[in-house]
């Protein structure tokens, strides 16, 4: 039990376009789900967290008009990158809980290369 | 605000060897503790985890006891395999609801036969 699945897994764009990834949890629902980005051979840098049904809160330096979060449901939220640029190539990883657990169960991750 | 330092890696060790990575927090209040493992592709799993002062987590070999005098959380197994060479962070979560996760920078670990 407690599966996140992300889609695509890997995604290759040109500059100025935006990508959408998809976070799901399989078989519970997710109250909070979080967003995070890593670098390579970094940790993970959590970008926002957002709850079903209200906006998402975003960390220090992190833009919300760049990195758009959806969670319009129990079992899913979106990550688009608004007007990618090579910067924004990552690896970005969701996690999901439910209700008051402190577990997080991680998605296997999203690689965005943007050329 | 609240942290967790790692060891820095990598850790190389021979198959069969002892191994220990060193967590320590930083936190108010009274955090739960994490071990996640990232194998070479792959997202964080959960390796063990901790919810308060003296308890032990352990899986697949791998223990964790949470130490709130020392405020640390080492991770250790007595005979590690090839398999599990991977990337191990140290992780704390505020015990208030909907608490993100923060992360320690990563160990790498590799085992070699």
């Amino acid at each position: 039990g407690a599966v996140v699945s992300q889609h695509p897994s890997w995604v290759i764009c040109k500059s100025g376009t935006s990508v959408k990834i998809e976070c799901r949890s399989l078989d519970f629902q997710a109250t909070t789900m979080f967003w995070y980005r890593q670098f390579p051979k970094q940790s993970l840098m959590l970008m926002a967290t957002s709850n079903e049904g209200s906006k998402a809160t975003y960390e220090q330096g992190v833009e919300k008009d760049k990195f758009l979060i959806n969670h319009a449901s129990l079992t899913l939220s979106t990550l688009t990158v608004t007007s990618a640029h090579p910067e924004d190539s990552s690896f970005y990883i969701c996690s999901a809980r439910t209700g008051s657990q402190e577990t997080q169960y991680f998605g296997p991750g999203t690689r965005l290369l943007v050329l | 605000g609240d942290s967790v330092t790692q060891m820095e890696g990598p850790v190389t060790l021979s198959e069969e060897a002892f191994l220990t990575i060193n967590c320590t927090y930083t936190a108010t209040g009274y955090p739960s503790l994490f071990w996640y493992v990232q194998y070479p592709g792959e997202g964080l799993q959960l390796l063990l985890k901790a919810t308060k002062a003296d308890d032990k987590g352990s899986n697949k070999g791998f223990e964790a006891t949470y130490r709130k005098e020392t405020t640390s959380f080492h991770l250790e197994k007595g005979s590690v395999q090839v398999s599990d060479s991977a990337v191990y962070f140290c992780a704390l979560s505020g015990n208030q609801a909907g608490t993100a996760l923060i992360f320690g920078k990563g160990t790498t670990l590799s085992v070699s036969s």
